[in-house]
């Protein structure tokens, strides 16, 4: 079946630890997301890519990272410089260049402790 | 002026009433409003989606109202079912202008009692 995927779904990591989540689709969708999601804020972006070996920083990029060396691939690194880690973190993807339809995965919940 | 406000941040209804959640915007060049749907422990999903040349759509008991002149949106959920009870986000798009990124609001949990 097509669709995104993220994984670990949950992750614990220690202070001052870097950590990658993974998200891969198959949906030979160009655009990827990466969203936090945090109670009461909705959801906010921090990276995304348009196409491949291209990303863009969104509204809360600090203390992140990103890659895009393939087109299913959108791997987002949460490292010790973010002050405030702890939160669900979601990967979508965007079918059409002009629609904001997005397909989102299950989500990666990292907890910091 | 590219933020969407939500409104309310929780609301409870009883099995057959009907929850309305608001959504204003600011920037006129939004030119596509998604509403997106989200139950614990998943990422959200695509519930209904508007253009601002029409102003209503309806899918099944989902309706989106759309008032152009006000910058103003709304989900309206018919005979709502406790099988509704989740998460629910506006959110605006203007692929045209930002790159392809698209602006949620902050989230409405709703509540439906059997």
């Amino acid at each position: 079946d097509g669709g995104i995927t993220q994984s670990p779904k949950y992750l614990f990591r220690k202070e001052g630890q870097n950590v990658t989540l993974s998200c891969e689709q198959n949906l030979n969708h160009d655009a990827m997301y990466w969203y936090r999601q945090d109670p009461g804020q909705g959801l906010r972006l921090i990276y995304y890519s348009q196409i491949v070996n291209d990303f863009q920083k969104g509204d809360i990029a600090e203390g992140y990272s990103v890659s895009r060396e393939k087109k299913e691939s959108f791997p987002l690194t949460v490292t010790s410089a973010q002050k405030n880690p702890t939160a669900f973190y979601l990967c979508a993807s965007r079918r059409d260049a002009d629609t904001g339809e997005l397909f989102f995965g299950e989500g990666s919940r990292l907890t910091v402790l | 002026q590219q933020q969407v406000k939500q409104s309310p941040q929780s609301l409870i209804v009883q099995k057959g009433g009907i929850p309305i959640i608001n959504c204003a915007y600011e920037n006129t060049a939004f030119d596509y409003f998604p509403w997106y749907q989200q139950f614990p422990g998943k990422g959200p999903a695509l519930l209904i989606a508007i253009r601002p040349d029409v102003s209503e759509k309806k899918e099944g008991r989902f309706t989106i109202s759309f008032n152009k002149s006000a910058k103003q949106f709304s989900l309206h959920i018919m005979d709502s079912q406790p099988g509704d009870s989740a998460t629910y986000f506006c959110a605006a798009f203007a692929g045209g202008t930002s790159y392809g990124k698209l602006t949620f609001g902050q989230g409405t949990i709703l509540t439906v009692h059997p």
